[in-house]
């Protein structure tokens, strides 16, 4: 089944312990991308990649770190992370075609909880 | 991408079609009108997209007026499940492919 799978889907954390939540996707995308989402605020990219080893800083990229080292898994990295960073985080994917990105295909989710 | 508008909350009947207005007056000819939904807190589900035609997939229906200016969602016989936040969004597929949610619009499918 195609999917972008997320994991893990339920953190909660301390202030300043790194952590990383993966992503991955079995659709062979070239296009993956993180979000946030808050209440009142919707969602909020964070960062996103073109292709392998391509990468580039969304909307709030502050406090996140990202790598893209295969075509298939996108995490997202912690390094100290803060209570402001306790959210719902989604990531999506899509292809990308003759320059065009096709529709983005989103995850299932991570609640994240920093106290 | 352009700004859409969209009610904040709708109710309909089972089983009768669901209509959802958006509003995207300052378009442009290249941007998408997309159409997603989120069901309680999980990942936000694509349902349809088109440019300037209307279109129809297994899910919905998608009518943008001639002028781009506004466009409906019609889900044909609404049930319970389809009970979500329904977001409208003017896309360029080009660049940074960010789509930018709005508040969107929380349909109620009531028995």
């Amino acid at each position: 089944e195609a999917q972008v799978t997320q994991n893990p889907r339920y953190l909660i954390t301390v202030t300043g312990k790194k952590l990383t939540v993966t992503c991955s996707q079995n659709m062979n995308h070239e296009y993956m991308s993180w979000y946030r989402q808050d209440p009142g605020l919707g969602l909020r990219q964070i960062y996103y990649s073109m292709n392998v080893e391509v990468t580039d800083k969304g909307d709030v990229p502050e406090g996140y770190k990202v790598s893209r080292k295969e075509k298939r898994n996108f995490p997202l990295i912690l390094e100290s992370p803060s209570p402001n960073q306790t959210s719902l985080y989604f990531c999506a994917s899509s292809l990308r075609r003759g320059g065009r990105t096709d529709t983005q295909y989103f995850g299932p989710g991570t609640r994240l909880t920093v106290l | 991408d352009a700004k859409t508008t969209q009610p904040t909350s709708m109710d309909c009947a089972e089983g009768r079609a669901a209509n959802l207005p958006c509003n995207h007056s300052t378009i442009s000819g290249n941007e998408y009108v997309y159409w997603y939904r989120q069901i309680h807190s999980q990942g936000p589900q694509y349902i349809i997209h088109g440019l300037k035609n209307n279109e129809t997939n297994e899910m919905a229906s998608l009518i943008i007026t001639e002028d781009r200016k506004s466009s409906t969602l019609i889900l044909p016989h609404a049930t319970l499940r389809d009970t979500a936040v329904y977001y409208c969004i003017a896309h360029i597929i080009q660049g940074a492919q960010k789509l930018v949610f709005g508040q969107g619009t929380r349909l109620t499918i009531n028995p």
